[in-house]
This record gives structure tokens, sequence and C-alpha cells, in this order.
């Protein structure tokens, strides 16, 4: 079993609708978690950044984090053909560089116009 | 956040050939960069982590001897693709941590081609 888990994809929504995008993981000592969006020949960007359980909103994105279940997600609000990508969660022990941040596999998103 | 930068964006040598690759942190000092390479459609994979001062640490699976990483400054970390081969073609990009918020920052990217 990979220590998190992502689905591929792709997924294909029409643009203005809303996206949920999600990541389990399997060790219990992750507490800081990060969204990144890359596009294609593109560096990842980061997108967010959490290390809480609960909520976290910027913009249309909105990061959700539910340590109990092992699960994080990324809603993105008025979709729009811009946010088409592949994103990829990713999340670490602890906030030091000594600590491996482990990724997703991503999930590619196309937005339809 | 951090500015991370890469140099160059694409190149293309030949076979045999060696190729350098430079990463810049243009925001803050890092005393740790970390090097990935992806294939198309897949996930990034660690290759190595380059410490300022002192010798990178690899990854199970990474040749040391033909991905040579020097970190001579606080700002800058290189990456040497020896004795270059058409299967080294890949995506190289690095990446910074900020050490006291725990947020990574990657580079644009490097793409190599080998011919």
């Amino acid at each position: 079993q990979k220590e998190v888990e992502q689905d591929p994809g792709p997924l294909s929504v029409p643009e203005g609708a809303i996206v949920s995008l999600n990541c389990t993981y399997s060790n219990s000592a992750f507490q800081y978690f990060m969204w990144y969006r890359q596009y294609s020949r593109k560096g990842p960007e980061l997108l967010m950044y959490t290390y809480s359980s609960g909520n976290k909103e910027d913009g249309r994105f909105t990061a959700q984090v539910d340590k109990s279940s092992k699960y994080i997600s990324l809603f993105i609000r008025d979709s729009q053909p811009s946010d088409s990508a592949t994103y990829l969660c990713a999340m670490s022990a602890s906030y030091s560089s000594a600590s491996k941040i482990i990724f997703g596999s991503g999930t590619r998103l196309s937005i339809r116009p | 956040g951090a500015v991370v930068s890469q140099h160059p964006s694409w190149v293309i040598c030949k076979s045999g050939t060696s190729v350098k690759i430079e990463c810049r942190s243009l925001d803050f000092q890092a005393t740790t960069m970390f090097w990935y390479r992806q294939f198309p459609k897949q996930s990034l994979m660690l290759m190595a982590t380059s410490n300022e001062g002192s010798k990178a640490t690899y990854e199970q699976g990474v040749e040391k001897d033909k991905f040579l990483i020097n970190h001579a400054s606080l700002t800058l970390s290189t990456l040497t693709v020896t004795s270059a081969h058409p299967e080294d073609s890949s995506f190289y990009i690095c990446s910074v941590r900020d050490s006291r918020l725990g947020e990574q920052y990657f580079g644009p990217g490097t793409r190599l081609t080998v011919t």
C-alpha cells in the first residue's frame, strides 16, 4: 500500500462547477499537508498549505483535512478553464527539511468551457 | 512565497556528454535543496537531497556517480548528468523548503533531451 493514494483521473467537469480532489494516507505521523498545481512542462506551484484539521480557504480554493480519517481534499469553486492542470497532494511529518515530503501521484483535471 | 529559478529551462545534448543544471533560491538561504525527476504523466520522484557544504544524500536506486550534485552556497545547487544516455531524458525539477514554516517551493524545471 502506498503511503499516499490519489485518484489519477482524468477528471473532466464543465466550467463553473465545483471540483473536489482527494487524497488518503496511511501514515498517522503526517501533520503538514500541501496541494500543488502543475501545468504541463512546468514546475509544481504551491496552492495551499495547512497543518491542522479543518478547512483553510484562499480565494476559490478550500483545503480540508480530516486527520482522524486520514483524508484530505481540495475544493475549487467556480472552476475556470485555466484551472485545467494536474493537482498533486503532498504531506510530511514535520516542517523540517529533514522530513521527507511524500507526494500523491497527481490528478489530471480538465475544465470544459 | 519563495522563488526558485533553474537554468537552462530546456537542453538537448548528445549521448555521452555531460549536462549541468543550476538551481537558485532567490528568496531565502537554503541549506537544503531537493532534486526531483519527473517522467511524462508521472509524479515527482525524489532523486537526492542537496546539503550546503557537504555531500548530497541520494535516494535508493539513484547513481551518485552519474548524477553529481554540488551545493556550494546557500543559494545555489547544481545537478550534473554525466555521460548522458537517452534514458536520462526527463524533466528535472529542484525545490527548496522553508524550514521555518515547512512550505516547499519548486523551480520551473529543466527539460533534458538526450539524442
